[in-house]
């Protein structure tokens, strides 16, 4: 069993287009992420919740809008593409717990081309 | 804020043999953890090992390893008997404790390894 899926595993699209990704996860974990992977494979962190309150809203465009339906989902929706957001998206995991490593669990990355 | 460095964009390491990956970081926080990730070419971030950098002891999984040395703010890995399938991006990363209910990884550039026979 896949413990974090994302789907699509690539998303070719023109600019201008608006596309959702989802990511969902299997570990019972409370705290989700978004990270986004640029061409030279620099990773950086977008977004966290947990139990689907927003707790980490780093400075990305506001045309990226994170849901959580529910603390097993955070799907990433984005408006008016533009080709600078051509990335590998990650989702990630943990169990959102204080006082001990809270080890992060990806998904498998999301290619997304804008063309 | 951290940062995390990784000053070895590219190494090379014959099957069988040991390499040490390096990778420096800066903070002021004293309750803080590290981790290794290592991305194949299929993409999958897959976690290595982790550090917590209260403990002394230099963390282990197998054939990986850490020198962790808190005083001088360096986490290198080792990875011993090499094998083909180690090939792939080594990214190593910091996380703040004590954060609350998430906590974001601040990941160095990446070394990307392979392995040769």
């Amino acid at each position: 069993d896949t413990a974090v899926s994302q789907t699509p595993k690539y998303l070719v699209t023109q600019m201008g287009n608006d596309k959702s990704i989802k990511c969902e996860q299997n570990l019972g974990h409370d705290t989700m992420y978004w990270y986004k992977q640029d061409s030279k494979k620099f990773l950086k962190i977008m977004f966290s919740y947990n139990n689907k309150e927003l707790i980490i809203n780093e400075t990305v465009p506001n045309r990226f809008s994170p849901k959580s339906p529910d603390k097993a989902h955070l799907n990433l929706h984005i408006n008016s593409l533009e080709l600078g957001d051509s990335a590998v998206y990650f989702c990630a995991s943990s169990q959102g717990t204080s006082g001990s490593p809270d080890t992060q669990y990806f998904g498998p990355g999301t290619r997304l081309t804008v063309l | 804020a951290q940062t995390v460095t990784q000053s070895q964009p590219e190494m090379s390491v014959q099957e069988a043999e040991t390499v040490t990956l390096s990778c420096t970081y800066d903070t002021s926080e004293s309750n803080y953890y590290l981790f290794w990730y290592k991305q194949p070419p299929s993409r999958q971030m897959i976690l290595v090992i982790r550090q917590e950098a209260y403990k002394q002891q230099n963390a282990t999984e197998n054939r990986f390893s850490v020198n962790f040395q808190k005083a001088a703010k360096s986490f290198s890995l080792k990875i011993s008997d090499s094998q083909l399938g180690d090939t792939a991006m080594y990214f190593c990363a910091f996380m703040k404790g004590n954060t609350g209910t998430a906590s974001k990884l601040t990941f160095g550039t990446g070394t990307r390894l392979q392995v040769t026979l």
